[in-house]
């Protein structure tokens, strides 16, 4: 079974200090990761997925097959990352691509 | 390009009841997914459609089942609420083919008195 874990439920840093925000998962297969936020009042967005190997609004994530891990990093966290972060991952390929098995989500506040 | 569009926002129904709920996909998408978010929780999936068939179920009961019209938009209906099924339902959509990533709606609000 696939499982994506957030051990943070909560985040809280301060305005330009370095932020990660762990990921860890279980899958069989081969499976693609990607981070999705929500800011207040927004629409659940696509942040990055590690197949792009983007550098979107600061962050970046490396996909970790040894450790199972695809944590998500910014070295100068800003007031406008304060968010809901999660991580999905799905299938890479085939007719299971797409399903996404979601982490409970981190709530990352960035203090001013 | 219009986004993913849900309706309705919010609704409320009691226990036993039926409920349908809808979703126009994103202008170009062919595939739809449906999940529900618990208070607290991560989305969980619940069903796909591709041009207008299944294509994977997650771990719902048969009470939970959907429908994709040829324009692509879908409907969730769910049958015998309970009091559990309170949750933001989402919708997603993607282009379909391989490595599409989806994009979601704002979701429903459904709550089960």
């Amino acid at each position: 079974a696939q499982r994506v874990t957030q051990p943070e439920k909560l985040l809280s840093v301060f305005k330009g200090a370095p932020v990660e925000l762990k990921c860890n998962y279980s899958y069989s297969g081969s499976p693609e990761l990607f981070w999705y936020v929500q800011y207040s009042r927004q629409r659940l967005q696509l942040l990055l997925r590690h197949i792009s190997r983007e550098s979107i609004k600061g962050f970046t994530a490396d996909l970790n097959k040894g450790e199972t891990s695809f944590h998500l990093k910014k070295p100068f966290a800003q007031e406008e990352d304060s968010a809901m972060y999660y991580c999905a991952l799905t299938n890479a390929g085939g007719t299971s691509y797409g399903k996404l098995t979601f982490g409970q989500g981190t709530i990352l506040t960035v203090h001013p | 390009e219009t986004g993913v569009t849900q309706s309705p926002t919010h609704l409320i129904k009691t226990r036993g009841q039926q409920v349908t709920l809808r979703c126009s996909s994103q202008s170009g998408h062919n595939t739809v997914s449906w999940y529900q978010q618990a208070l607290g929780q991560g989305p969980q999936f619940i069903f796909q459609y591709y041009r207008e068939e299944e294509n994977g179920r997650g771990n719902f009961p048969p009470r939970f089942s959907g429908l994709q019209f040829p324009n692509y938009s879908s409907e969730l209906n769910v049958n015998a609420l309970e009091l559990d099924d309170s949750a933001l339902y989402l919708c997603a959509s993607s282009p379909g083919g391989s490595n599409q990533p989806q994009h979601f709606g704002d979701g429903t609000r459904l709550s089960i008195l």
